[in-house]
């Protein structure tokens, strides 16, 4: 009964390859972010869905290319990965009106060698 | 642009003494504010969030306050325990951003037995 889920918890990978990170919230929001935590543990936004509709898209390399098929999916592939890829990245979802709270995932750790 | 800071950034107490964890963000229009508890490897789990017409919200030993007006938030835990040692991040959310979310780099606490 995991409220918002991400595959995979763990990424190890070589710069260049392309890579696809998975989630899935089964809480019935009708938005979905992808947040990005650095190795000085800040977290920023990068993407945000809404009813599989892009509405937020922030200044992030055109490498990273999110999709979500339908509004319980929000899945994000990275292209000709980089070092400085290497991070946590973090799912969220949440119900857009009235700015409610935001679920998150466990996390997935991307690192890249 | 919206900036958060979160005073102090780390915080090590003994079990039992009541604290107050601070936020300040710079754009007081916000729409809401959240406290996360993040726990080492692990996702966020939300702790408390405030509308911006609202003056606090409480759950359990929580109590998180909100002055719009002057930018800032105080979380406050009463009688610490040990099981309360984790980072606490605030975050304010937007209308005009998506409410995505802009975090502050968080207060470690530790509660030492």
């Amino acid at each position: 009964d995991t409220a918002v889920s991400q595959t995979p918890k763990y990424l190890v990978t070589q710069m260049g390859n392309d890579k696809s990170i998975k989630c899935e919230q089964n809480l019935g929001h009708d938005t979905m972010y992808w947040y990005k935590q650095d190795s000085k543990k800040f977290l920023k936004i990068m993407f945000s869905y809404n009813n599989k509709e892009l509405i937020i898209n922030e200044t992030v390399p055109n490498r990273f290319s999110p999709k979500s098929p339908d509004k319980a999916h929000l899945n994000l592939h990275i292209n000709s990965l980089e070092l400085g890829d290497s991070a946590v990245y973090f799912c969220a979802s949440s119900y857009l009106a009235g700015g409610d709270t935001q679920y998150f995932g466990p996390g997935t750790r991307l690192t890249v060698l | 642009k919206q900036e958060v800071t979160q005073i102090p950034a780390a915080l090590s107490v003994p079990e039992g003494e009541n604290l107050v964890l601070n936020c300040s963000f710079t754009d007081s229009a916000i729409y809401n504010l959240q406290w996360f508890r993040q726990d080492p490897g692990k996702g966020l789990t939300s702790l408390l969030l405030i509308q911006s017409s609202q003056r606090e919200q409480t759950s359990g030993r929580l109590n998180a306050s909100l002055d719009k007006s002057s930018g800032r938030s105080t979380l406050y835990i009463a009688a610490s325990q040990p099981g309360d040692s984790a980072t606490y991040l605030c975050a304010v959310a937007h209308s005009n951003s998506g409410y995505a979310l802009n975090f502050g780099k968080g207060t470690s606490l530790l509660v030492t037995p």
